[in-house]
């Protein structure tokens, strides 16, 4: 079966960094998606990845390793309104998206 | 500015009844999708479809269907609801079905 892992709830203090961890088990690969998605609200897009290798946007990063099936979102200078879940979803064999059951993030002051 | 919708944002019906969900995107994707978000589970695939008149089923299509009679819209129902139903659905939209996803605000719907 298909499978994406991710921790389920994790904490962090405001102006650290962060990693949160993905890892996937999917029939075929075709690229790497990050969404975030605060409270009540949709998922917004954050990062893709295709191939390996460190993508960088602002304060956010994303890495991937396909041979080890594994991804992470970096998250650095934490602000209090990066509170969120982050969903991790990964392009299947056939074009479809496969979704972790994300990672809420806390922020402490 | 393009988005997509929903509608209603909050439903709340009784078992057995048939409801719709409406989406509306201005995208002009081709490609939509229905998925439904419940406490520990990520985002499930009902129903998807990739262009006018092409529906296909998801991880969790029992129960729903959905009819794609133009580019900006794809309407799901429940044919008979269910308690298990109570959830919040999203629709979403791409202009390639492996490419950005953009969302809907999303339904929340309380099936009692």
């Amino acid at each position: 079966g298909q499978n994406i892992d991710q921790p389920t709830e994790m904490t962090a203090t405001e102006g650290a960094i962060v990693q949160i961890n993905c890892t996937y088990q999917t029939s075929g690969f075709n690229g790497l998606f990050w969404y975030q998605q605060h409270a009540g609200e949709a998922p917004t897009f954050l990062s893709y990845n295709v191939l390996d290798g460190l993508e960088e946007k602002g304060r956010f990063s994303s890495f991937l390793s396909r041979s080890k099936g594994y991804s992470y979102l970096l998250l650095k200078e934490l602000q209090m309104k990066d509170s969120a879940s982050y969903l991790c979803a990964v392009v299947d064999s056939n074009y479809q998206l496969i979704w972790g059951a994300g990672t809420k993030l806390i922020i402490k002051p | 500015d393009a988005e997509i919708t929903q509608s209603p944002r909050h439903k709340i019906t009784e078992t057995g009844r048939q409801v719709t969900l409406a989406c509306h995107q201005t995208w002009n994707h081709n490609n939509m999708f229905w998925y439904r978000q419940d406490l520990g589970h990520g985002l499930r695939l009902i129903h998807y479809s990739y262009g006018v008149q092409d529906t296909n089923k998801g991880e969790v299509s029992d129960g729903y269907s959905v009819s794609r009679s133009n580019t900006e819209d794809l309407p799901l129902t429940l044919e008979s609801a269910a308690s298990s139903q109570t959830s919040v659905y999203f629709c979403a939209s791409s202009e390639q079905p492996q490419e950005t996803q953009y969302f809907g605000p999303g339904t929340r719907l309380l099936v009692l």
